[in-house]
Parts: C-alpha cells; structure tokens; sequence
C-alpha cells in the first residue's frame, strides 16, 4: 500500500510569500504529525492532529503558522508572510495509534527554500 | 528540560569493525526511548525501541538511566548500515537529537 506522501516535494518562495504544503497520510491512520527539520538538525515537533481535531500546536513557531486537518485525513501547513528561517524539510508522519506514538511513518518531506 | 544529545555528527569505520553510536537524554519522567534511521534518498523509519529489547539488522540499544544513555551498537559494522541515525525521546511529544552520519568505507 501507499505510505504518506507529501507535495510539493520541492518549494522555492520570495520573502513575504504564502506557501500551503499538503500532506496524504496512509488511509486510516487517525494520528497526525508535522515536523520542521532545518539543515544538519533533526526533526523538531510542529503540531499533531487526532483525526479532525488539532490537540497540540504547542511547537509551531509563529502565528504565521496555520495547520488544519478538516475531514480528519489530508493536511495542509500554512506559512504566510514566509521569512528566511522559515526554510527547511517539513515533514509529516502518521500513525493508527492514538497519542504520541513512537511508531510514526513518515513521508518523503518537503523542502521549502525561501529566497 | 528534555532534551536529547548525539554527540557525534559524523561516525566512520570500516567494515567490520564495531560501531557504537552515542545517545544522552535530559527527561525526569520515565523515559521511552527509540532509534531512527534514515538511509539514502529513503524516508526516515523507526530502527528499534527500548522496550522490545529485540535486534534489528544486528543494532541493539540499552537503555541505562544511570547515566541516562541509549547507545546503539552493532558488532560488525557492513556497508550498507550507512545512513543518519537519530535517537528520540517521547514525552508529550516525540523529541529528536541532532543525528549521527555513519560512513561504513569498504
């Protein structure tokens, strides 16, 4: 079966610029994650969503952040006005546990470049 | 806080030889702990957990809360082990360390 996947898989945005990266978990899986990796460091939560409902945000870094999950499957990240240390591999992982759980799948990333 | 700590970006052995990947935690709960890895062009996957104590492709990690460490080992090193290890904490939330390269030369 098909794993998470993600798209763009490679986005290049001006300064200022909104950017929306989509996330397809693997269907059914009722968990989901979304993670900021920038360059030489590891995956730093953003925000984790039960099905529809969006139960931490806790590590998004602005309110120029925006995540939602409306019918509990697909995701989208929002950066609006996107600065420079906005760029890095936002990556999305799910799980058909509910919580925390350790055994996340994870999709291939989205690498945002802002210029 | 909780934090956890590799400290080494960049590990290089040769085939065969023992590898011993470092993990120091910061967490005063008790703590879950996990290896991932990520090998070339591939996404990053779950390697093993500390509660399995099982092995995998040859790795295994103990979990010491004295000195609050995870290390992963593996006695033969093969080149195909090359790839970014990260170790991983989860507490509210799971919390990566920084990763390790591991260069297995021929």
């Amino acid at each position: 079966g098909a794993g998470v996947s993600q798209s763009p898989r490679y986005k290049v945005a001006k300064r200022g610029q909104d950017v929306a990266l989509r996330c397809d978990p693997i269907s059914g899986h009722v968990s989901l994650f979304w993670y900021q990796q920038a360059l030489g460091q590891g995956p730093e939560f953003l925000t984790y969503f039960q099905n529809e409902a969006q139960l931490d945000k806790s590590g998004l870094p602005s309110d120029r952040f925006f995540a939602e999950r409306p019918e509990g499957s697909v995701s989208t990240l929002k950066i609006q006005r996107t600065q420079q240390e906005d760029s890095a591999v936002y990556l999305c992982a799910s799980s058909s546990s509910l919580g925390i759980s350790y055994e996340q799948y994870f999709g291939p990333g989205t690498r945002l470049t802002v210029t | 806080a909780q934090r956890v700590t590799q400290p080494e970006k960049l590990l290089s052995v040769f085939k065969g030889a023992p590898v011993e990947l470092k993990c120091n935690y910061s967490y005063s709960g008790s703590p879950e702990l996990f290896w991932y890895v990520q090998y070339s062009r591939q996404r990053l996957q779950l390697l093993l957990r500390h509660i399995s104590r099982e092995s995998i492709k040859g790795f295994t990690a103990d979990l010491n809360k004295g000195e609050t460490s995870f290390h992963l080992k593996k006695p033969f090193a093969q080149e195909e082990d090359s790839a970014m290890y990260y170790c991983a904490l989860r507490t509210d939330k799971l919390i990566f360390g920084t990763g390790t390269r591991l260069q297995v030369f021929p």
